[in-house]
């Protein structure tokens, strides 16, 4: 199976700051990488797909990079409502897997 | 608009089978996947399996022995049967829509299992 590696656990920011989040790919994913936000006692929802591509409805603050099995989301200037946990999760092979998830606190 | 609801018991015995029934609406179960994923009580996510489609199944190979999925169309629901429960079976499970590439677009709320006597 595929390991994805994400970092940091936990973070910690202000309103109006930028933020990124990481993962890493035990193997190439070939961009096959997605983002979902949770907020507690929620289900996951998708933010971003293809690594970097906004899903419907998403705001354009929130994007998705990579480079090599490295792959970044980004939130900037954040908002009250960004609080939540985020994982991402590879979609390139089976099982898909998810990464351990990164719990965003805003100051 | 698209939607999927998880249903079936809060509570269920050690060993027992857990039976639980997701519903879909908005879209066609023979046009689209849907992927049954848990997740314990503050962890991470955990893929168990998927209805393809086309009517067959996969799944995770740790949970291959315990997990059986299935479909009845007319009904618009997909089926998830566990057995043997343990109390690390404790946890919400998730139905979710897959995309074309294997993500998931829509998820269902989620319904918690406590197994437990």
């Amino acid at each position: 199976d595929i390991q994805m590696t994400q970092s940091p656990a936990s973070l910690s920011a202000s309103l109006g700051e930028t933020v990124t989040i990481e993962c890493l790919a035990s193997e190439d994913i070939y961009s096959n990488l997605a983002w979902y936000q949770q907020k507690p006692g929620k289900s996951p929802q998708l933010l971003i797909y293809d690594a970097s591509s906004l899903q419907d409805g998403v705001p354009s603050r929130f994007s998705g990079s990579e480079s090599g099995t490295q792959y970044s989301l980004e939130i900037n200037s954040l908002q009250s409502e960004d609080a939540a946990t985020y994982f991402c999760q590879q979609h390139h092979d089976y099982p898909p897997t998810f990464g351990g998830g990164t719990k965003l606190e805003l100051k | 608009q698209v939607q999927l609801k998880e249903s079936g018991p809060g509570l269920v015995q050690p060993s027992e089978t857990l039976s639980l029934t997701c519903t879909v609406s908005g879209f066609s179960l023979t046009s689209y996947n849907v992927h049954w994923v848990r997740q314990p009580p503050g962890k991470g996510l955990e893929w168990m399996g998927v209805m393809w489609s086309g009517g067959s199944t996969d799944y995770n190979s740790a949970l291959k022995s315990r997990l059986s999925i299935s479909r009845d169309t007319s009904k618009n629901q997909v089926f998830l049967k566990m057995n043997s429960l343990q109390s690390e079976d404790t946890t919400t499970y998730y139905c979710a829509r897959g995309s074309y590439n294997n993500y998931f677009d829509y998820w269902g709320q989620g319904v918690m299992v406590t197994v437990s006597s």
